[in-house]
């Protein structure tokens, strides 16, 4: 079956620096693969998303390129803010259903 | 324009009660989702609706767990004779189509079993 797996946080990062959070996937077919943001008392949101192999998402500064040969979704950064404080999940959908799998999320903590 | 909905936000209930959870979905989206996000399983899928076609129910975690959608638009998730693992944010999600389509959450519904 389909799965997601991303790096545990917590992650706390000062203010300005570059941030990664790494996601690899397993899949049986050609998923869409997302990142979605879950801020302090708030719903999911999407926040990127690519649906090919070599396709870019981009959104808010951060930047995620759809790795085939690797099976991984990589989440970037270059400078974080205290407002990017939240949890982080990586997901995939298949073609069929289209129902997420998500990975179990990373908390991000940026001091100022 | 107006996102996913849910009610309530917070149920608490005793064990062995039922609860019901509603969904309404952004207009004109033909797909909805249900998920369950507790602290020991992460984000799960539960069932899914597209248009008329059967619902995917491969997530419900037992025959406790059912949901309808009626009309193609509001979506109920019905949990019988509740128990404490039972507890979780209960969320929906909603899409123009299955296809790749980006899916949009609401807030969701915080149920805590005592």
């Amino acid at each position: 079956g389909n799965s997601v797996t991303q790096m545990e946080g917590p992650v706390t990062l000062s203010e300005e620096a570059f941030l990664t959070i790494n996601c690899t996937y397993t899949a049986t077919g050609y998923p869409s693969l997302f990142w979605y943001v879950q801020y302090p008392g708030e719903g999911l949101q999407l926040l990127l998303k690519a649906t090919k192999a070599d396709d870019k998402g981009s959104n808010k500064g951060f930047e995620a390129t759809y790795r085939k040969e690797t099976t991984s979704f990589h989440l970037e950064k270059g400078s974080v803010q205290v407002s990017d404080s939240a949890v982080y999940f990586c997901a995939l959908s298949e073609n069929a259903g289209n129902m997420l799998t998500f990975g179990g999320g990373t908390r991000l903590m940026v001091k100022p | 324009g107006a996102g996913v909905s849910q009610s309530p936000s917070n149920k608490v209930t005793e064990k062995g009660k039922d609860v019901e959870l509603r969904c309404d979905p952004i207009s004109g989206h033909t797909a909805l989702y249900w998920y369950r996000q507790s602290l020991g399983q992460g984000l799960e899928f539960l069932i899914y609706f597209q248009g008329n076609s059967a619902p995917d129910k491969s997530g419900l975690p037992s025959d406790r767990f059912s949901a309808e959608r009626t009309g193609g638009s509001v979506s109920t998730l019905t949990i019988q004779r509740t128990q404490q693992e039972d507890s979780a944010v209960y969320l929906c999600a909603s899409s123009l189509a299955t296809l790749r389509e980006t899916q949009y959450f609401g807030p969701g519904t915080r149920l805590l079993v005592l």
